[in-house]
């Protein structure tokens, strides 16, 4: 099954700035997925990471403010943009396997 | 629309008991079905994947069952342990490569 590296684990930002948000697959993989946590909340996917196109988002999540990028086979990052307190939250990244999904660690994000 | 239920939320018992969690779904024609594990403020640990055409997947204490007629899935916990404490997601895959659409999950809490 694949192994995903994310980093950082978790991080405290300031209002206003942005965080990107790196995973690093020990294998390669066609498809990479976003996800974001909210407190108390389960799973939503974020947007959908093919390597050499543009990432396909769902309802409610847009370009400027969560942007994407795959520039190979085993990585993607994930930058979270002018960031709120509404942002504060887990995002994972995940890539599918042989036995289902794989995920990422996660990043706790705290926006202050 | 495709939408996951999980029963309870939460759930406290003493150690040693075999506990059953529900995850209940609106659309039978998934592609299959994965249950997950994620200790507080991390990432996400695969536990059991299920085909569309089995009925059930073990894996030592753990076994994962899989009702389409139904739209129920259930995961079985036998002899729980304190290590068991987690919550608990189910989340079903609609076509191969699709997202993952999760359950709220049902946070399980074992009482030595």
């Amino acid at each position: 099954s694949a192994v995903i590296s994310q980093k950082p684990s978790r991080d405290i930002c300031q209002r206003g700035t942005s965080l990107t948000i790196q995973c690093q697959v020990d294998s390669q993989v066609t498809m990479m997925f976003w996800y974001r946590q909210q407190p108390g909340q389960s799973l939503t996917l974020i947007a959908t990471a093919n390597q050499g196109s543009e990432a396909t988002y769902e309802s409610g999540f847009v370009i400027d403010k969560f942007p994407i990028s795959r520039p190979n086979l085993t990585f993607s990052t994930l930058t979270v943009s002018n960031m709120s307190p509404e942002d504060s939250s887990i995002y994972l990244c995940s890539v599918a396997a042989v036995y289902g999904y794989t995920f990422g660690s996660g990043t706790r994000l705290t926006v202050v | 629309k495709q939408e996951v239920t999980q029963i309870p939320a939460a759930l406290s018992v003493p150690e040693g008991e075999n506990l059953v969690l529900n995850c209940s779904f609106t659309d039978s024609a998934i592609y299959n079905l994965q249950w997950f594990r994620q200790d507080p403020g991390k990432g996400l640990t695969s536990l059991l994947l299920i085909q569309s055409s089995q009925r059930e997947q073990t894996s030592g204490r753990l076994n994962a069952s899989l009702d389409k007629s139904s739209g129920r899935s259930t995961l079985y916990i036998a002899a729980s342990q304190p290590g068991d404490s987690a919550t608990y997601l189910c989340a079903f895959q609609y076509n191969q490569g699709g997202k993952l659409i999760f359950g709220q999950g049902t946070e399980l809490s074992v009482k030595p």
